[in-house]
Parts: C-alpha cells; structure tokens; sequence
C-alpha cells in the first residue's frame, strides 16, 4: 500500500520537546519530508532527509530516520505556542515519482 | 508578488452551479498540482501538470476539470458538485518533472463549500 500514518493529536508544554512519529511503507523513498500547516495557510516544508542519512539537525528541529523499520521523528526542543499547527509527515516514492502525504498530526503547545 | 496564490480564499457555491478556483505561481516552477484537503483524511492528490501537460488524474471525478493553459496557471473548474466536495482546495507547484524529489510549495487554499 502507499499509506503514510501518523498519530492525530500531540499535546505538549511550552518549553518541552515534541515528538511526532511517522511511518511509512515504501522501501524505495529517497526523501522523506516534513510539512507544516498553520491555521489558514498551506503547507510549508520544514525539513527533509535522504534516505541514506540517519539523523538530521536543524536549529531547534532534528529529525530521525529508522530506515530498517520505516520510521520517521521530527522532534522539536524548546517548543513555543508558535509550533502550534499541523504537522505532516511525506515521502517521496521514487518507485511512482509521487509524494504520499501523512494525515498530519495536529501539535497543540500549552502555555 | 511571490510564491504560490490562489482565489478566491473561499467560494460557497449551490450544486447546481458553475465555479472555477484560480492558482497562479510566481517561482518559476514546471510542475504544479491540485490536492484535496479533507478533515482527518490524508492528503488528496487530485491531478499533476509537468510542463502543461496531465500526467497524472488520481481517478477524480469528472465534475472536477482541471485546465492548466501554461506552467505559471492552473485552474479547476467546478460543476454539480456534491456535499462531499466541501474542503479546502490546495494547490502546489515544484520545481521539475521528478516528483519525489522536489519541495513543493503550496498556496494557502480555496475553502469551499458545497450547499
């Protein structure tokens, strides 16, 4: 199949770190992608890795790729009320030349 | 004025109208696409242009007709549309033909919603 799954919902307190986790189903993905989506507006990209790579670092956001498992973490430190938005997990399917979106996870940051 | 537009940002429309959503991109790109952006569902990828040209219809129905008259314009015409239909309709463009491998960049959206 070309599901790409992510849990809905992730609450967390101003100031701890967020994890949103990911899995995906297609072995032959080069890139795997984070979007974001703040109320009103489309998605934007965050970040991305190549499938070679295992770990990815970028100011506050690191992202972590379990290749043998298909896995995928975005996790971001110091999270603010401004991280509050949708957050959506995609992989870049060479085997289709296609980019199969996650159902987001919605991040919910208390003050 | 930069990156990816669309209009209107919301349309209401009766199911026995005629409507067109409008996205227009400002980056250069060659690729551009329309998805459907339902509550709790995946992405929905709807149709692919690469240079002008549909390469891909994701087995959408026909009252939804796409037009993509060159690379920087992509419409989607509307006609009898269902309830089901309501949804925020999202348009993108990427660089180049290979899909998986280019950032695509997404305008804000269409909310529309069918009465």
């Amino acid at each position: 199949g070309e599901d790409v799954e992510q849990s809905l919902f992730l609450s967390v307190r101003e100031g701890d770190s967020s994890v949103i986790n990911c899995t995906y189903t297609d072995s032959s993905s080069t890139y795997l992608y984070w979007y974001k989506q703040e109320p009103g507006a489309g998605l934007q990209l965050l970040t991305y890795i190549f499938s070679n790579m295992d770990m990815k670092q970028d100011q506050r956001l690191t992202v972590l790729l379990n290749k043998k498992d298909k896995h995928l973490s975005l996790r971001i430190a110091d999270t603010q009320t401004g991280d509050s938005a949708i957050y959506f997990c995609a992989e870049g399917q060479t085997s289709y030349d296609k980019v199969i979106f996650g159902p987001g996870t919605s991040l919910s940051v208390i003050p | 004025e930069t990156g990816v537009t669309q209009t209107p940002r919301h349309l209401v429309m009766g199911m026995t109208n005629k409507k067109s959503l409008k996205c227009e991109q400002h980056l250069g790109h060659n690729a551009m696409y329309w998805y459907k952006q339902s509550a709790k569902k995946p992405l929905e990828l709807m149709f692919v242009y690469n240079f002008k040209e549909q390469t891909e219809n994701n087995s959408v129905p026909s009252r939804f007709s796409p037009e993509c008259p060159n690379s920087s314009h992509l419409f989607l015409h509307l006609h009898t549309l269902q309830p089901e239909d309501s949804a925020l309709y999202l348009c993108a463009s990427s660089q180049e033909v290979a899909v998986s491998s280019y950032e695509q960049y997404f305008g804000p959206g269409t909310r529309l919603t069918v009465t």
